[in-house]
């Protein structure tokens, strides 16, 4: 039972414009989610996250929306720069939650 | 201040065999959880550790098992090595227990079963 989805396994996107990452859930109890960036050969690296209380929060050049009656939320990278080439997990809990539910990951390839 | 390290980087073992892997957490961090992530599986929760008590455990077989210690490390433990044992295994620890707040990661161990 997959909680949490990212449906596109890849997306490549050329420097300097907009990544757009999605993910969907389907536990309406989740009430914190995060976008985590891993490198090969290294560990998830914390990047954004968000409130169920919230439907946007930005960080410099990143920005997560949550759209709750959807079950839906997405990161947006402005602009987007070669370094951001990497592996991007969405990631999910509930109030009082005991662990932490990721998807499967969005491999995103920056092109110059 | 010191990230989570995880020793060791790379293990090979066999089938049958049996494996200790090892997390020392961020200092100051007292909650440690393991992951397992494989192609196409994302990050599979495996297990969280808070004040060396196991708090919680995901779906996997007793095969796996851990503990922690009284100075937040963490040690992780699979016997009976299968071949679909083979996968990255992170550690992450976090202030507090529960997961509504960022976990912190470490670079893994690679598991590979021949």
């Amino acid at each position: 039972d997959q909680q949490v989805k990212q449906n596109s396994p890849s997306l490549s996107v050329q420097e300097g414009r907009i990544s757009i990452l999605n993910c969907d859930y389907t536990n309406s109890m989740f009430d914190y989610f995060l976008w985590y960036k891993k490198y090969p050969a290294e560990g998830p690296t914390f990047l954004i996250s968000i409130s169920s209380i919230k439907d946007k929060n930005e960080d410099g050049r990143f920005t997560v929306f949550l759209n709750k009656s959807a079950k839906h939320l997405s990161l947006h990278i402005v602009p987007s720069q070669p370094g951001d080439s990497a592996v991007y997990f969405c990631a999910a809990s509930a109030l009082g939650a005991q662990k932490l539910v990721f998807g499967q990951g969005t491999r995103l390839t920056i092109n110059p | 201040k010191a990230g989570v390290t995880q020793t060791p980087r790379y293990l090979i073992k066999t089938r049958g065999q049996q494996v200790t892997l090892s997390c020392s957490p961020i200092s100051g961090h007292r909650s440690v959880s393991w992951y397992q992530q494989t192609p196409g599986q994302g990050l599979q929760f495996l297990f969280e550790y808070f004040s060396e008590t196991q708090r919680n455990k995901g779906n996997f077989p007793g095969r796996f098992s851990g503990r922690q210690f009284s100075n937040s490390r963490s040690e992780m433990n699979v016997s009976t090595l299968e071949l679909g044992d083979s996968a990255l295994y992170l550690c992450a620890s976090s202030l507090e227990r529960g997961f509504n707040s960022p976990l912190h990661f470490g670079n893994g161990t690679r598991l590979t079963v021949t």
